[in-house]
């Protein structure tokens, strides 16, 4: 069964850069899915960041688009995110999950604060 | 691109049954939409898929008490003999070939 655990650092300086890794258990990120990072700040709802497909491809919130990039490791059987120019309003619980249409799979989620 | 409305909070009696409601907005109508539940602390958990056609597919390990229905831009879910670990946020996702969307969540409250 394919399993998703999420990890960095749980403390970014503002204006810093975000880094976060998803580790894929279980199976493969080259199968034919997408993979994402979703994001829900305290209190508050789910938000998509942005995803990779198995053949490379990308999509990004375009809220986020001009910070944003995700990326894959197939020899590490990981994805990765990075947020660049963070503010306060970036503190969330970062979640990578699968698709397979819609999300079927979830990581446990990583808490990330922004604060100096 | 689609948006999804939700009610912000629904709530039910232990053992009773509860619809929950998920529209689709204008010209989108037909999109599948999937159903998640988020417990208090917790991570969203997959229930289901759910077409326009009222056709659902569950994830796995997901009660037979979870079911899903649909009527033209609404998608719904049905939480049948309530228990109190049904308390959650139940939240709504739709995708194109684009972007994903989640609606704003339900947070349903067992009495």
């Amino acid at each position: 069964q394919v399993q998703l655990q999420e990890s960095g650092p749980g403390l970014v300086k503002p204006s810093g850069t975000l880094s976060l890794t998803c580790a894929v258990s279980g199976g493969s990120i080259s199968s034919r899915n997408w993979w994402s990072w979703v994001r829900q700040p305290p209190g508050k709802g789910l938000e998509w960041i942005g995803e990779i497909s198995d053949s490379g491809s990308t999509s990004y919130n375009p809220s986020l688009k001009s910070r944003v990039t995700v990326s894959a490791d197939k020899s590490k059987n990981h994805l990765s995110l990075k947020l660049t120019s963070v503010t306060a309003a970036d503190t969330a619980v970062y979640y990578c999950a699968r698709a397979d249409g819609g999300f079927d799979i979830w990581g446990q989620g990583t808490l990330v604060t922004v604060s100096s | 691109q689609p948006v999804l409305t939700q009610s912000s909070s629904a709530s039910a009696s232990l053992g009773s049954s509860v619809k929950l409601t998920c529209t689709l907005s204008s010209g989108h109508s037909s999109y599948i939409i999937a159903w998640h539940q988020q417990q208090p602390g917790k991570a969203p958990r997959y229930l289901m898929k759910l077409e326009g056609s009222g056709s659902y597919k569950k994830g796995s390990g997901v009660p037979d008490r979870f079911s899903g229905s649909s009527s033209g831009a609404d998608r719904y879910l049905t939480i049948s003999n309530l228990q109190f670990e049904d308390e959650a946020v139940y939240y709504c996702e739709t995708w194109d070939s684009t972007i994903r969307v989640f609606g704003g969540g339900t947070e349903l409250t067992v009495l």
